[in-house]
């Protein structure tokens, strides 16, 4: 079966480093990949997607990568700031509807 | 847009009692799919519709789990009977698809079910 590996150790970093969070998975072939934002009390934010057929994205402050022969995505904050502190989720899609979640990790950016 | 919406934010209910969760999707959007969420299992699709019609159930535990959605601005996750281990936070979802758009799913607040 599918399985999404995401350190469940929480990540902590320093006010204007560059967080990087890794998104493993095993069995499968997604044809996309997408990042949330979860903060405690609230349902999951959509941040990006990324294709197969792609090798990076970017948005601000936020990059992630996608390497299918790895199985591997890398989601990187630069600048990383307080308000950053979040756990950040990945989801793989499962054909052309669902998504499978990782069990997410925990960021904390400390002053 | 509101966003999504479910009620209740928190639910206790004792053992053996009926839960229904309850969630209105965005306004225009055709999918609309249930989540669990635990601290152990981490976010787990129990169901989810398209045009109001189920297309994937296999994620529900169990006949005690069921999920309607009469229409394209309701839907309801029935738990009858309730035991403890249901007790988690469950999240609604709605997205649009096709036309090339992210396909990103919008999440509701969810509701915190506590079983005693």
């Amino acid at each position: 079966s599918q399985k999404i590996e995401q350190n469940s150790e929480a990540l902590n970093i320093q006010e204007g480093k560059t967080a990087t969070l890794t998104c493993n998975y095993t069995n499968y072939s997604p044809a996309y990949l997408q990042w949330y934002r979860q903060d405690p009390g609230r349902g999951p934010v959509f941040l990006l997607l990324i294709r197969e057929n792609e090798k990076e994205k970017r948005k601000e402050r936020l990059k992630v990568t996608f390497d299918t022969t790895l199985k591997q995505s890398l989601f990187h904050i630069t600048a990383s700031q307080p308000a950053d502190s979040a756990t950040y989720l990945c989801a793989l899609a499962k054909g052309a509807d669902k998504l499978i979640f990782g069990t997410g990790t925990r960021l904390q950016v400390f002053p | 847009d509101a966003g999504v919406i479910q009620s209740p934010r928190h639910e206790v209910t004792e053992m053996g009692q009926e839960v229904t969760l309850r969630c209105k999707p965005i306004s225009g959007h055709d999918y609309l799919f249930w989540y669990r969420q635990t601290m152990m299992r981490g976010l787990e699709l129990l169901i989810y519709f398209n045009n109001n019609v189920p297309i994937d159930d296999s994620g529900m535990p169990e006949d005690r789990f069921s999920a309607k959605m009469p229409n394209a601005s309701f839907s309801t996750l029935k738990i009858q009977p309730s035991e403890p281990r249901d007790s988690a936070v469950y999240f609604c979802a709605s997205s649009l698809r096709g036309g090339g758009r992210l396909n990103e799913q919008f999440f509701g607040p969810g509701t915190r079910l506590t079983v005693l």
